[in-house]
């Protein structure tokens, strides 16, 4: 079965500061991939996802991801952070012929000092 | 457009009672999903339903869960004979088809006391 790991649990960064969140996942075959995002007291979102074509996706707010096939990452940045992306963002994968659910990382808790 | 929506959004219950969580997707989207949220397990699928396919139960924890979706469009979640550990947040996401981006619902906070 397919896994996906998020490396940072926790984070916290001032505003301005560049962010990335890592994100590995385990699955040989096709993959779609996402990133989502919980605000506080508020459901997930869609931040930005990867079905094919350009590696580099771009999503709301100015967060990006990459695609790295032969490092099974899709990882996410921002250049320069603001207060009000303190929030908790999941990366997520759905693997071709193996199930059309969503299997999430355990997330990362972001914290942007003003 | 009206995204996702579900109800209740908290329900308190007493070990032992059944619940029913309701879900009704996005207007036209064919897949319809259920997970699970807690501390301790993170997000978790739990079932999804495809058209008039027959579902793919294969996340549910234990028979006590079971879900239905009438006329291809509205779900519920049904809990039997709650136990603590069933306390979570239970999500409800559609998509248009299979494969394509899931959208969430808020969500209804259970709480099994």
């Amino acid at each position: 079965a397919q896994s996906v790991s998020q490396h940072n649990h926790h984070v916290i960064l001032s505003e301005a500061a560049s962010l990335e969140l890592g994100c590995n996942y385990s699955y040989g075959g096709t993959v779609n991939l996402f990133w989502y995002v919980q605000y506080p007291g508020q459901h997930l979102q869609l931040l930005l996802k990867y079905f094919s074509g350009d590696p580099l996706v771009k999503g709301i707010k100015g967060f990006e991801a990459e695609f790295i096939k032969s490092k099974f990452s899709f990882n996410l940045r921002k250049p320069s952070v603001q207060w009000s992306d303190t929030a908790e963002y999941f990366c997520a994968v759905n693997a071709r012929n193996a199930g059309n659910m969503l299997t999430f990382g355990g997330g990362t808790r972001l914290m942007v000092k003003p | 457009g009206a995204g996702v929506s579900q109800s209740p959004s908290n329900k308190v219950t007493e070990k032992g009672k059944d619940v029913e969580l309701r879900c009704d997707p996005i207007s036209g989207h064919t897949a319809l999903y259920w997970y699970r949220q807690s501390l301790g397990q993170g997000l978790e699928f739990l079932i999804y339903f495809q058209g008039n396919s027959a579902p793919d139960k294969s996340g549910l924890p234990s028979d006590r869960f079971s879900a239905e979706r009438t006329g291809g469009s509205v779900s519920t979640l049904t809990i039997q004979r709650t136990q603590q550990e069933d306390s979570a947040v239970y999500l409800c996401a559609s998509s248009l088809g299979a494969w394509d981006t899931q959208y969430f619902g808020p969500g209804t906070r259970l709480t099994v006391l």
